[in-house]
């Protein structure tokens, strides 16, 4: 079966780092794309970074230069490293598998908090 | 960057009726790359529909999606109780990049 857990959220104060994680199941990341979408308290869903399978990475111009994300194929993991955060990163945060342009699987997120 | 817009932002039917869901882009989306999901509370999306028209893994025949450029369209032929939730359409192109629509919040009349 194929499955995502995401873990590493929590509360942090603004200017702080958190790194989240998101481990896979049933699939290697390896080879797979993989992807991490945020959802605002009440709002839409925003798309944020992409790993492809050869390392390379893309982000949203709301992130490029504070986040990072990466993976760890021995552990068939997907990390999301949040620098400098702002009250605006506030929300759930998703990992997801790409596949030809769409998410056809998705973890049940893990919400940060950034405030004081 | 491609914009997508939803209308309505908030559709009130009964269970049994049509629902019909826009999507509308503010430049041409290859159809291959036009997707839609749905959203209730508490939960992560599912994938509902991809390119365009071709239904998810365990999707009822209910679900269908059309259009095609700049319009694209999810119709609910018949309503069950489960189908009320919010619903996103989302596009790739080739930056890569990835976009949303704001979501249409189908509810219970």
């Amino acid at each position: 079966e194929v499955q995502l857990v995401e873990s590493g959220g929590g509360l942090v104060q603004p200017g702080g780092s958190l790194r989240l994680s998101c481990v896979a199941s049933g699939f290697s990341v390896k080879t797979t794309y993989m992807t991490w979408v945020r959802q605002a308290p009440g709002k839409g869903l925003e798309w944020v970074s992409i790993i492809h399978n050869n390392g390379n990475t893309y982000y949203a111009d709301s992130v490029r230069g504070r986040f990072t994300t990466s993976k760890d194929k021995s552990k068939n993991t997907v990390y999301f490293q949040m620098n400098s955060v702002r009250p605006e990163d506030t929300g759930v945060y998703y990992c997801a598998k790409e596949l030809s342009g769409r998410f056809d699987c998705w973890g049940q997120g893990t919400l940060v908090i950034v405030s004081s | 960057e491609i914009v997508l817009t939803q209308s309505p932002g908030t559709l009130s039917l009964s269970p049994g009726e049509r629902a019909t869901l826009s999507c509308r882009a503010s430049q041409s989306v290859s159809s291959s790359y036009l997707a839609w999901y749905q959203q209730k509370p508490g939960q992560p999306p599912r994938l509902l529909i991809y390119g365009a028209s071709t239904r998810a893994a365990g999707i009822p025949d209910r679900f269908s999606g059309s259009g095609s450029g700049t319009d694209f369209t999810l119709t609910i032929s018949r309503l069950e109780p489960e189908d009320f939730a919010v619903y996103y359409c989302q596009q790739y192109d080739s930056l890569p990049s990835y976009s949303f629509g704001q979501g249409t919040k189908l509810e219970i009349k």
